[in-house]
């Protein structure tokens, strides 16, 4: 059973251009959540996700950043006109429905330019 | 308000000895709580989590950790560490399903010889 998968492993991206990052959930998982980690912090809670729904998206910025997670396919958590303070690592869990535990994908590394 | 509080920035510790981490938390809720371990450039693998039950949790690579409700704290041990633990060490909040999680800041594991 394959674990969650994040792609890319690492994007670089100029200010202004727009980054595209997927998680594909493990099976059977139909629960997703996105958090970012900021250099020598902590992992922020962004979203959350069911299929086709988003949960909670008291994390997210009011601008710029948008998710979601279709019937098929995988999430994908979009930034917009990026900027240098959206480098960090970005992070996706997921987790069986009714489930209290997450488990982490390897993330996505962005870096703006 | 939910936070978790890792009150040890970074640790260095010699292969053989043992090994403490700190983790407090504030929760408004039956917290449920876990720790994870991240290694360079790499996710979130889950070491072990405490739900309800005996408050002395054993997890994988030989961690354990003890809840001490009283104290707020869940605190992460191991007899006899070993130089592959030196990783980073996320203690993190969460409640029942599909809640998000709160993260520590995480402390930073050095292991010398």
């Amino acid at each position: 059973n394959a674990g969650v998968m994040q792609n890319p492993r690492h994007l670089v991206r100029r200010r202004g251009q727009e980054a595209r990052l997927r998680c594909s959930p493990m099976k059977g998982h139909s629960h997703v959540y996105w958090y970012r980690q900021l250099p020598e912090e902590g992992l922020k809670f962004m979203v959350y996700l069911q299929k086709e729904n988003i949960i909670d998206e008291s994390g997210m910025p009011k601008e710029r950043f948008s998710a979601e997670f279709p019937k098929e396919g995988p999430s994908i958590l979009r930034i917009q006109q990026v900027v240098r303070g959206d480098s960090a690592a970005y992070f996706c869990a997921s987790s069986l429905p009714a489930s209290d535990t997450q488990y982490f994908g390897p993330g996505t590394r962005l870096t703006v330019l | 308000a939910q936070s978790v509080t890792q009150p040890d920035i970074h640790i260095t510790v010699s292969e053989g000895a043992s090994l403490e981490l700190r983790c407090n938390y504030s929760y408004g809720a039956t917290p449920y709580l876990f720790w994870y371990v991240q290694s360079p450039g790499q996710g979130l693998q889950l070491l072990l989590k405490y739900f309800s039950g005996d408050t002395l949790v054993q997890g994988i690579k030989g961690f354990e950790a003890e809840f001490k409700r009283s104290q707020s704290s869940f605190n992460l041990r191991k007899p006899s560490v070993h130089w592959s633990d030196a990783a980073e060490y996320f203690c993190a909040v969460g409640a029942n399903t599909g809640n998000q999680f709160y993260f520590g800041t995480g402390t930073s594991l050095t292991v010398i010889p």
